[in-house]
């Protein structure tokens, strides 16, 4: 069984561009919620994916927005970005069977300069 | 809102010592509540989580947490710390929705 992946390992973008994160999920997992965690932070809820379909959104400006693929694997994308968005990015996810656990991939370094 | 309270950023322990992690909560519904911990560079690993049932829970690497929902708490603990238990921890709740909302997490540093 694979674990959670994610890609790019680390990024480097400047003010006003856009960026996508790309994650894949664990075998047979088929909901993918993506976090934000700012240095010394903990994870911020960005929002969930579920059989394609935005399922659930935290506290994020429309500029973040995703996709998943029918093989569950996603995207995150950030456009017009700030400073701010310097940030580890992590994606998870679960099983239907244990919806009360997710698996954490190792996440996507972004910095915005 | 669900939420979660880590008191003290950095917490320095001494190598075969007990390790105290607390963690209070606060959740409109019945919580569920996990701890993760956070190596360099790393994702998140899950250490050890309560949904229901048995209130003392135990997870890997020697953890375990208490759920008391008298005190609104879920304090991890660890009888005897090891080196290989510096890291960062995060306690976190959800409602049961799988949006986990997570503290700011403490900096465990083992002194030898």
């Amino acid at each position: 069984e694979t674990g959670v992946t994610q890609s790019p390992t680390h990024l480097i973008k400047t003010r006003g561009q856009q960026v996508t994160l790309r994650c894949s999920s664990q075998s047979g997992h088929n909901t993918v919620s993506w976090y934000q965690q700012a240095l010394g932070q903990g994870p911020q809820f960005i929002f969930q994916y579920y059989r394609e379909e935005e399922n659930g959104r935290g506290n994020f400006p429309p500029r973040f927005s995703g996709l998943q693929f029918p093989n569950y694997s996603s995207e995150l994308n950030v456009n017009a970005l700030e400073l701010d968005d310097s940030a580890l990015y992590l994606c998870a996810s679960h099983t239907p069977e244990s919806t009360d656990t997710q698996y954490f991939g190792p996440g996507t370094r972004l910095t915005v300069l | 809102a669900q939420s979660v309270t880590q008191l003290g950023s950095h917490v320095s322990v001494s190598e075969g010592a007990l390790v105290l992690l607390r963690c209070n909560y606060s959740s409109s519904v019945p919580p569920y509540l996990f701890w993760y911990v956070q190596y360099p560079n790393q994702g998140l690993q899950l250490l050890l989580k309560y949904t229901t049932g048995a209130t003392l829970v135990k997870g890997i690497n020697g953890f375990e947490a208490e759920f008391k929902k008298s005190e609104t708490s879920f304090h991890l603990t660890k009888p005897s710390a090891h080196m290989s238990d510096a890291a960062e921890y995060f306690c976190a709740v959800t409602p049961g929705n799988n949006r986990l909302a997570f503290g700011k997490g403490n900096q465990v540093v083992v002194i030898p």
